[in-house]
C-alpha cells in the first residue's frame, strides 16, 4: 500500500496563476482532509470531506476549491494564486470514528506539497 | 474558543527521558492527539488518549488530565532519531456535527549527543 501520496512535490508559482494539488490514498478511507501548514503555527484545515462527492470549508478555507469525485481521490484548488498562499499542503484521510477497528478518526498524511507563489 | 499551547523548542541529552508539555482550552473536547513530525516530512500519528491518565507505548508515553486541560507525551532513552517536532492536537465536537481535530504549532526536540 502507498497509503498517501500527494502530487506534486514542489512548485512555483506566479501570482495569479491557477493549479490543482491532488491527493490520492489506497486505505479505502472515507474522510480525507487537506491542511496548511506555516513556520510558528498548527497545521490548519482548509476543506476537508466526508465522503466521495461532499466538502466542507475548514478553518482557513477563502482562496481555495476542492473536488471529491472519486473516494480515493481528494483534489484542492487554487484560483488565483497569492503570495500569501505560499506553504506547505498536506493532504490526510482517516476512517469514520469507530470503524475498521479503528479507536478514532486518526489521520494518515501524505508527504506535503511545498508551494511558493512569488 | 479553542487554544492549544505547548513549548516551542526543547533541547534533551541521548538516553535521557524528556517530558513535552501540552496545555488546551476548547469546547466539546473529546480526545487528544500526539503526532511526530520530522523535518521536511509528514507528521505520523504516536497516540490518542480520551480518559484521563498514562498510555504506554514503548519508549513513548502519553497522559492527559481532562480536567486541568493538560497533557504530555514523555519520551523515555532518548534516541538521536527522536529528534523532530510533536505536535499536539485536540478532537472536539464540531458545531455542525461530528468532530473536528486541532493542532498545536508543535514543540521543536533536538536531542544532542
Amino acid at each position: 500500500n502507498a497509503g498517501v501520496t500527494q502530487t506534486p512535490k514542489f512548485r512555483v508559482l506566479k501570482t495569479g496563476q491557477s493549479m490543482t494539488l491532488l491527493c490520492a490514498q489506497d486505505m479505502n478511507h472515507e474522510y480525507m482532509y487537506w491542511y496548511r501548514q506555516d513556520p510558528g503555527m498548527g497545521l490548519r484545515l482548509i476543506h476537508y470531506s466526508v465522503g466521495e462527492g461532499t466538502t466542507a470549508k475548514g478553518e482557513v478555507p477563502d482562496g481555495y476549491n476542492v473536488s471529491r469525485l472519486k473516494k480515493q481521490n481528494f483534489l484542492l484548488g487554487l484560483e488565483s494564486a497569492a503570495p500569501s498562499q505560499t506553504s506547505v499542503y498536506f493532504c490526510a484521510s482517516s476512517y469514520p470514528p469507530g470503524l475498521a477497528g479503528e479507536v478514532t478518526d486518526t489521520q494518515y498524511f501524505g508527504p506535503g506539497t511545498r508551494l511558493t507563489v512569488l | 474558543g479553542q487554544n492549544i499551547d505547548q513549548p516551542t523548542e526543547m533541547t534533551a541529552t541521548e538516553g535521557a527521558i524528556v517530558q513535552i508539555n501540552c496545555t488546551y482550552q476548547t469546547s466539546g473536547f473529546n480526545g487528544l492527539f500526539w503526532y511526530q513530525q520530522h523535518a521536511g516530512e509528514a507528521p505520523t500519528f504516536l497516540s490518542y488518549n480520551v480518559l484521563d491518565g498514562l498510555e504506554e507505548k514503548g519508549r513513548f508515553s502519553s497522559f492527559l488530565s481532562r480536567s486541568k486541560g493538560y497533557s504530555y507525551l514523555l519520551l523515555k532513552e532518548l534516541q538521536m532519531k527522536d529528534s523532530a517536532s510533536y505536535l499536539c492536537a485536540v478532537r472536539a465536537l464540531r458545531n455542525t456535527g461530528g468532530f473536528k481535530t486541532i493542532f498545536g504549532a508543535g514543540t521543536r526536540l533536538f536531542v544532542k549527543a
